[in-house]
């Protein structure tokens, strides 16, 4: 069955670089959720996309921005990177029906040096 | 705000050992409420889910039912092995479909010895 699928998987940045996340949901979801997942730390949400339009927002920083495009990929856009943003990057989908659970994506590990 | 409360780890077990991670939520409502497990190097991956009060999730020999009056869902396996090395993450959502963001507990790192 078709997963979630998350590019690149590694990325290795400097400091002030920008980097571009991409997300690919499992077909026919129409939500996808990013999340932050720092070092020994528990996944923490970033911000939410239902039907290509921003449906929630959690401790996402402003140098982040993220969109949903009409064939539902998601792209996560990090500008002005800080050593601190070096992390496990999750991207996960869901389908329209309730009580769905959310399926996850294998993760972009990004390194900022 | 909803959030989830997991035992702290790390748990270390001998293999064949009983396991129990402990999970309670704090939320508003009736949430659905999800195990998910991370292997080393790896994403999330589903374990079980429950939606409802008294609701038992079952998967690969672990069980956790959905108490709504202790406000809980501890994770139990009568038998671990080596290969249930991993991180626990208890999760909770209110499920109803599109947007619905899942909250997690700390994780609890759980290593099986042979």
């Amino acid at each position: 069955a078709a997963g979630v699928i998350q590019s690149p998987r590694h990325l290795i940045k400097e400091k002030r670089e920008t980097a571009t996340l991409k997300c690919y949901p499992i077909p026919r979801h129409d939500t996808v959720y990013w999340y932050q997942q720092g070092p020994g730390q528990d996944p923490q949400f970033l911000i939410s996309f239902y039907e290509k339009m921003q449906s929630d927002k959690g401790s996402i920083p402003d140098r982040f921005s993220a969109q949903q495009f009409s064939d539902y990929h998601s792209e996560l856009n990090m500008s002005s990177l800080e050593l601190g943003d070096s992390a496990l990057y999750f991207c996960a989908s869901s389908a329209p029906t309730g009580y769905t659970e959310a399926f996850f994506g294998q993760g972009t590990r990004l390194t900022v040096v | 705000g909803d959030s989830v409360t997991q035992m702290e780890g790390p748990v270390t077990l001998s293999e064949e050992a009983f396991l129990t991670i402990n999970c309670t939520y704090t939320a508003t409502g009736y949430p659905s409420l999800f195990w998910y497990v991370q292997y080393p190097g790896e994403g999330l991956q589903l374990l079980l889910k429950a939606t409802k009060a008294d609701d038992k999730g079952s998967n690969k020999g672990f069980e956790a039912t959905y108490r709504k009056e202790t406000t809980s869902f501890h994770l139990e396996k009568g038998s671990v092995q080596v290969s249930d090395s991993a991180v626990y993450f208890c999760a909770l959502n209110f499920g109803q479909g599109g947007s619905e963001k899942l909250v997690f507990g700390k994780g609890t790192k759980l290593t099986v010895n042979p």
